[in-house]
């Protein structure tokens, strides 16, 4: 099957620029995540959707940053302003209706660097 | 979400087995196992899940301590595409099952 798909690869933005994130999950899957890696560190949640619904977005930035999922498939996420400190991969995956135990697969992720 | 406790890096040689520990001492009894391995400049990638039993697939196979509060993770013959960095997650019983990383351990294989 195919994967999760991400785009784009690579973006250098300066700070205070907008910059959005696109993610197209794997057929079928309701559940939609978006992580943030900071280099060094582990993937770190920052929204969840459930179709297009919104299941947990308690550590998004919500002053900066902003996320949709429309008709439950492709989701994007926003960032505007940008700041120094949001130079991260960011990360979506996607998983099947909630079951305990299935795999999540991860998209390659969107390397942002804000210079 | 519990939290695990994972060694920072691990050296192995290639074609040897390596085992990867993970202490888990606040586990509930409904939390699932999980491990994912991270490549470099890839995405998390699934490796192997459990709950109380032993578990293999083709990638891996997963030990887990009869009282649960340690697992590990095993390589039988590591490859130096297995160099990676190995995140242990304990996946919540209720709610909203999200994967919570910590930061893992490098494995570096040795030709």
């Amino acid at each position: 099957e195919a994967g999760v798909a991400q785009s784009p690869r690579y973006k250098i933005i300066e700070k205070r620029q907008s910059v959005a994130f696109w993610c197209n999950p794997i057929s079928g899957h309701a559940t939609l995540y978006w992580y943030q890696q900071i280099l060094g560190q582990g993937p770190k949640l920052l929204i969840q959707f459930q179709n297009n619904g919104v299941v947990d977005d308690s550590q998004l930035p919500k002053d900066r940053f902003s996320a949709e999922r429309l008709k439950g498939v492709d989701s994007t996420l926003k960032i505007q302003p940008a700041k120094l400190e949001d130079s991260a991969v960011y990360l979506c995956a996607s998983s099947h209706i909630i079951k305990r135990g299935y795999g999540y697969t991860f998209g390659s992720g969107t390397r942002l660097t804000v210079v | 979400d519990a939290k695990t406790t994972q060694p920072n890096s691990m050296e192995s040689n290639e074609e040897e087995p390596v085992h990867l520990p993970c202490n888990h001492s606040t586990i509930s009894g409904t939390d699932y196992i999980h491990w994912y391995r991270q490549l470099p400049s890839q995405g998390p990638e699934y490796v192997i899940h459990g709950l109380t039993s032993n578990v293999n697939n083709r990638m891996a196979s997963l030990a887990i301590a009869e009282d649960r509060k340690s697992s590990t993770l095993i390589l039988h013959r590591a490859t130096l595409r297995d160099a990676a960095v190995y995140y242990c997650i304990l996946m919540s019983g209720a709610g909203s099952y999200q994967l919570t990383f910590g930061k893992g351990t490098k494995l570096s294989v040795i030709p």
